[in-house]
């Protein structure tokens, strides 16, 4: 049971690239978030979603994008970044029970 | 809204030193608390939960949270911490309302001295 998969685990980009961060779960969860955690700071939510085809917008979703086109992904992406964008990125899935957290993405934009 | 507070931002100890991490929150309605822990360079890992009984739960490696609704706090303790306790201990709140989104306090980084 892999649970929470995030990929790539490591990427550095240049100002102004874009990229698309990877999350797939494989415990028929409803609920998928997207962190990021910044020293000091916490979690913060970027984007949630409640469903398959929904998506809905945290406390941080400025420069994000997401969809989740099936139950099973959800992606995160960046249209141009930023060096504001530097955070490690935590994807996570939920039930009753609680979070389950992937072992999260750490992005550098130069 | 619903938040939490993690007062203790840092927090060193040295081995064998009795750990208590306080955590409140703000909501009047029923919750479900829960611990989670972060090991330096891994992700949130659950230690423990509570949804409803009795008010002092067990966890993983030797965690305890008491659930004192009077005071809305669910307090993380452990009787002697050890060295490979290092690592962030964030507390979080879910009002069952039909959402299983949760909120998150900003952690509390624990060292623990050899």
């Amino acid at each position: 049971n892999a649970g929470v998969t995030q990929t790539p685990k490591f990427r550095v980009l240049k100002t102004g690239q874009s990229m698309t961060l990877l999350c797939a779960q494989d415990m028929n969860h409803e609920y998928m978030y997207w962190y990021r955690q910044d020293p000091g700071m916490g979690l913060r939510l970027i984007h949630y979603s409640v469903g398959e085809g929904t998506t809905a917008k945290g406390e941080v979703p400025d420069g994000y994008n997401v969809s989740r086109l099936k139950k099973q992904n959800f992606l995160l992406g960046l249209e141009s970044a930023a060096p504001s964008q530097t955070s490690v990125y935590f994807c996570a899935s939920s039930s009753y029970e609680g979070y389950t957290f992937g072992s999260g993405t750490r992005l550098t934009v130069v | 809204a619903q938040s939490v507070s993690q007062h203790n931002h840092h927090v060193i100890l040295s081995e064998a030193a009795s750990l208590e991490l306080g955590c409140n929150y703000s909501y009047g309605g029923t919750v479900n608390l829960f611990w989670y822990v972060q090991y330096p360079g891994q992700h949130l890992q659950l230690l423990l939960k509570y949804f409803s009984g009795d008010p002092l739960v067990k966890g993983i490696k030797g965690f305890e949270a008491e659930f004192i609704k009077s005071k809305f706090s669910f307090n993380l303790r452990k009787p002697s911490v050890q060295w490979s306790d290092t690592a962030e201990y964030f507390c979080a709140v879910n009002a069952p309302s039909g959402t299983y989104k949760y909120i998150f306090g900003t952690g509390t980084r624990l060292k623990v001295l050899a």
